[in-house]
């Protein structure tokens, strides 16, 4: 348990889909992430959240929609998404400071069909 | 921005051995790198981290070293076993913000 929690685990949408991913942290921290992981490419970032302001926008379409209401709770909104999509979603949370870790949760594995 | 390059991509030992995974950086303000270890199904999880102040990290059979006149850092893991068997990725952080290398696939021969 590393006190990120995702869900859900494991996702299949249809390109027309609207589904949401849900990150909720239990470890006090001041700020959230959203990475995807594909095959075969390093962890690419797509949104930061630092005290619920959203600090980063890693030039990600827009059918990818990010929402923080609060510090312990991430969402990713999804709608019309493309089979390109298809990948490991990974929430983190860490401290606002510098040079302390990330911590992640276990996954959303994405399937676009 | 930050480019962190990571080598090699693959890596076979035999049980035993020793493990050495390299990692560059692009940017001298990067002042934090920690070192993940993500198994199947998992998400990452720290196993190791050194700052920028700092030459040489060791926590059992897990070392890093930082080079930051060459911007270059290194885990080296000794007599591995089996179940160190799993993807590793270097990190270089630049205050909050990480930067992933693209993961050493690690596999440890009985």
């Amino acid at each position: 348990e590393t006190g990120v929690t995702q869900t859900p685990r494991h996702l299949v949408m249809g390109m027309t889909n609207k589904k949401s991913l849900k990150c909720e942290q239990h470890l006090g921290h001041n700020a959230m992430y959203w990475y995807k992981q594909s095959a075969k490419k390093p962890l690419e970032l797509m949104f930061v959240y630092n005290f619920k302001e959203q600090t980063e926008n890693n030039s990600v379409p827009s059918r990818f929609s990010p929402e923080c209401p609060n510090s312990s709770h991430l969402f990713l909104h999804l709608h019309t998404l493309q089979p390109e999509d298809s990948a490991l979603y990974l929430c983190a949370s860490s401290q606002v400071t510098q040079g302390t870790e990330a911590f992640f949760g276990q996954g959303t594995r994405l399937t676009v069909v | 921005g930050e480019n962190v390059e990571q080598h090699p991509s693959t890596l076979s030992v035999q049980e035993g051995d020793s493990a050495v995974i390299k990692c560059t950086y692009s940017d001298s303000a990067s002042n934090y790198f920690p070192w993940y270890k993500q198994e199947l199904g998992k998400g990452p999880q720290l196993i190791i981290d050194i700052r920028s102040n700092v030459g040489e990290k060791k926590d059992q059979r897990i070392a890093v070293t930082l080079n930051k006149t060459a911007k270059h850092f290194s885990l080296h893991i000794t007599e591995t076993q089996p179940e160190d068997s799993a993807v590793y990725f270097c990190a270089a952080s630049i205050g909050n913000q990480f930067y992933f290398g693209t993961g050493t696939s690690l596999t440890v021969i009985p």
